[in-house]
């Protein structure tokens, strides 16, 4: 099956800072996905990117489908966007696959 | 804006007794999915389901594992006998089509077995 990878494995940021996650997937997709895991562990929907760029007030994502990655930019970083940012894909078109997150904790 | 719904939000139980979780998906969906996290790992693919039948199931949906949309609202997740290591956050997902389509989470059910 598809392999996800995702990098750092953790992140800690002082607020405001920036930062840059990275995916990188081992086949073609259909459909890639950015979620951040809050504390209370919801999932809650980022992106659906599966090529191009997108922006969402402080947060932004670029998938380069040909070249199997995605990035997921933090900016301005606050305490709230602390958790897990996961990223999932589906190349099959009926289940998505999840890399193993990264922790990011951002300090006061 | 719409959203999956799942309840309840935490269930404690014994092992070997059957949990039932519920999931309303999103109403004009069509594709239904089961996802579950162990504690502190990945987000795994259960099972997949549209037009009352199963789509595709993973190697962690076995014959204890079963799913069904009993009516036009719900779709449900049972386990018929637990196992402590089925203690995990368990989410419902729904997309409007098959291929290449946003999955929309639910907030999930928090299965503890002891």
């Amino acid at each position: 099956g598809i392999q996800v990878e995702q990098s750092p494995p953790d992140l800690i940021l002082q607020e405001g800072a920036n930062s840059t996650l990275r995916c990188n997937f081992s086949d073609s997709v259909n459909n890639l996905q950015w979620f951040h895991q809050n504390p209370w562990g919801q999932l809650i929907n980022l992106f659906y990117i599966p090529s191009g760029t997108k922006q969402n007030g402080r947060l932004s994502a670029t998938t380069v489908a040909t070249e199997r990655y995605s990035l997921l930019y933090i900016s301005s970083s606050q305490t709230t966007d602390s958790g897990v940012y996961f990223c999932a894909v589906d190349a099959a078109g009926n289940k998505l696959t999840f890399g193993g997150g990264t922790r990011v904790l951002v300090k006061p | 804006e719409p959203e999956v719904t799942q309840t309840p939000s935490h269930q404690v139980t014994q092992m070997g007794q059957e949990v039932i979780l519920r999931c309303v998906p999103i109403s004009n969906h069509l594709y239904f999915y089961w996802y579950r996290q162990i504690l502190g790992q990945k987000v795994e693919f259960l099972v997949s389901f549209y037009n009352n039948e199963i789509s595709e199931k993973s190697e962690i949906f076995d014959d204890q594992f079963s799913v069904e949309r009993p009516d036009g609202s719900n779709f449900t997740l049972k386990i018929r006998s637990t196992k402590l290591e089925d203690s995990a956050m368990y989410f419902c997902a729904s997309s409007e089509f098959l291929a290449g389509e946003t999955q929309y989470f639910g907030p999930g059910t928090r299965l503890l077995v002891l």
